[in-house]
């Protein structure tokens, strides 16, 4: 039943790991998100995907990738990870095309770095 | 510049009263859309209420309202008749542009504002 799912929820690893958080959505969205919320609550965007197409990347470092299998998956892949990476990593996902589309967010992943 | 910004980083509202969420946003586009979430402490984001920059009629969904005032572009969020289960950080976001490509589709978000409902 769930529409947005990722896993893991809580991830806690050491600096220099490689890690990845997976994202699955069951709405038929065309379009998957990735947003960053920091310890100040701040939600920022950090990538999206619209059919398998990578459509927009803002200034993160390029140890994050994100990795899109098929259009109901969106994987975030972050290589070298550092003390700052720490934060609440949102997927959401949505109808692309024009008008309101309102998107739907998974329950998040906690990723802390020590 | 920030687009949305929510000047209340905190509010207190008793138990049954009203309360306003404050947001105001900065765009130079026509098109574009304003929405509320509620993120509660157990960390989900839910979506509240829509309003699209084309829409007459102020939104409205439940206990939820929209006040949008054009001109002023402010979307001030309403929640009547608070309930406990209000308290909870609220979130107002805006999606920029009608169509899609490039940015169009993403959420910008203000900071947000945590709202602590008293018995």
């Amino acid at each position: 039943d769930t529409a947005v799912s990722q896993t893991p929820k809580y991830l806690v690893t050491q600096m220099g790991n490689d890690k990845s958080i997976k994202c699955e959505q069951n709405l038929g969205h065309d379009t998957m998100y990735w947003y960053k919320q920091d310890s100040k609550k701040f939600l920022k965007i950090m990538f999206s995907y619209n059919n398998k197409e990578l459509i927009i990347n803002e200034t993160v470092p390029n140890r994050f990738s994100p990795k899109s299998p098929d259009k109901a998956h969106l994987n975030l892949h972050i290589n070298s990870l550092e003390l700052g990476d720490s934060a609440v990593y949102f997927c959401a996902s949505s109808h692309s095309g024009t008008g309101f589309h309102e998107q739907y967010f998974g329950p998040g992943t906690r990723l802390t770095v020590t | 510049a920030q687009k949305i910004t929510q000047t209340q980083p905190g509010m207190f509202v008793q138990e049954k009263e009203a309360v306003t969420l404050d947001c105001t946003y900065d765009t130079s586009d026509q098109s574009y859309g304003l929405f509320w979430y509620k993120q509660p402490s157990s960390g989900e984001m839910i979506f509240l209420i829509y309003q699209g920059s084309y829409d007459e009629q102020n939104a409205t969904e439940g206990r939820y309202s929209l006040n949008f005032q054009k001109a002023r572009k402010s979307a001030n969020l309403v929640i009547s008749a608070s309930q406990l289960g209000d308290s909870a950080m609220y979130f107002c976001a805006m999606r920029e542009g009608w169509g899609y490509g490039g940015s169009q589709g993403n959420l910008i978000f203000g900071k947000g504002t945590k709202l602590s409902v008293k018995p």
